[in-house]
């Protein structure tokens, strides 16, 4: 049972313009979202994240919305680097410690 | 603030052989955190570790466990090691508070079972 879902398993997107990554959830008690960038053989990097009482947090480039009515979370980078290529991961928890994670998107940034 | 450290960094084994792997938090962070990444089921949860108790247990058998010490670091030992232990094996500290906790992550031990 999947209880995070990112369907694009890649994304494509030029240099200055906009990424956006969209991720699904089910579990109507997740009350903490995350999103992680991961490189090749290393570990996650924390990007940005929202609690469900939130719909919008924004740090510098990276934006994060909560549709919780819809279950629903975007991660928006604006505007995309070629530096931000790479495995993005949202990540969920509801009480607990336990981290759920989707199945990630791979992001390509071309020049 | 130094980061999460893991060692070793790479590590290979054959089946039925034991293994542990090593995790120091960020300092100050109580609670510590284990998850395996393999190309076909992901990123899953392992075990959380706070205060030297398991707090929290994903789905694994009972080869995998952990413990954690009075400094908060965290070590994982893997037994009777199989094929499909093959995988990345990540460590993310945190706080350990309620609520908005957020872990941050190693860089991983890359164990290969032969």
């Amino acid at each position: 049972d999947q209880q995070v879902k990112q369907n694009s398993p890649s994304l494509s997107v030029q240099e200055g313009r906009i990424s956006i990554l969209n991720c699904d959830y089910t579990n109507s008690m997740f009350d903490y979202f995350l999103w992680y960038k991961k490189y090749p053989a290393e570990g996650p990097t924390f990007l940005i994240s929202i609690s469900s009482i939130k719909d919008k947090n924004e740090d510098g480039r990276f934006t994060v919305f909560l549709n919780k009515s819809a279950k629903h979370l975007s991660l928006h980078i604006v505007p995309s680097q070629p530096g931000d290529s790479a495995v993005y991961f949202c990540a969920a928890k509801a009480a607990g410690n336990k981290l759920t994670f989707g199945g990630g998107t791979r992001v390509l940034v071309k020049p | 603030k130094a980061g999460v450290t893991q060692t070793p960094r790479y590590l290979i084994k054959t089946r039925g052989q034991q293994v542990t792997l090593s995790c120091s938090p960020i300092s100050g962070h109580r609670s510590v955190s284990w998850y395996q990444q393999t190309p076909g089921q992901g990123l899953q949860f392992l075990f959380e570790y706070f205060s030297e108790t398991q707090r929290n247990k994903g789905n694994f058998p009972g080869r995998f466990s952990g413990r954690q010490f009075s400094n908060s670091r965290s070590e994982m030992n893997v037994s009777t090691l199989e094929l499909g232990d093959s995988a990345l094996y990540l460590c993310a500290s945190s706080p350990g508070l309620a609520g908005q906790d957020t872990q941050y992550f190693g860089p991983g031990t890359r164990l290969t079972v032969l």
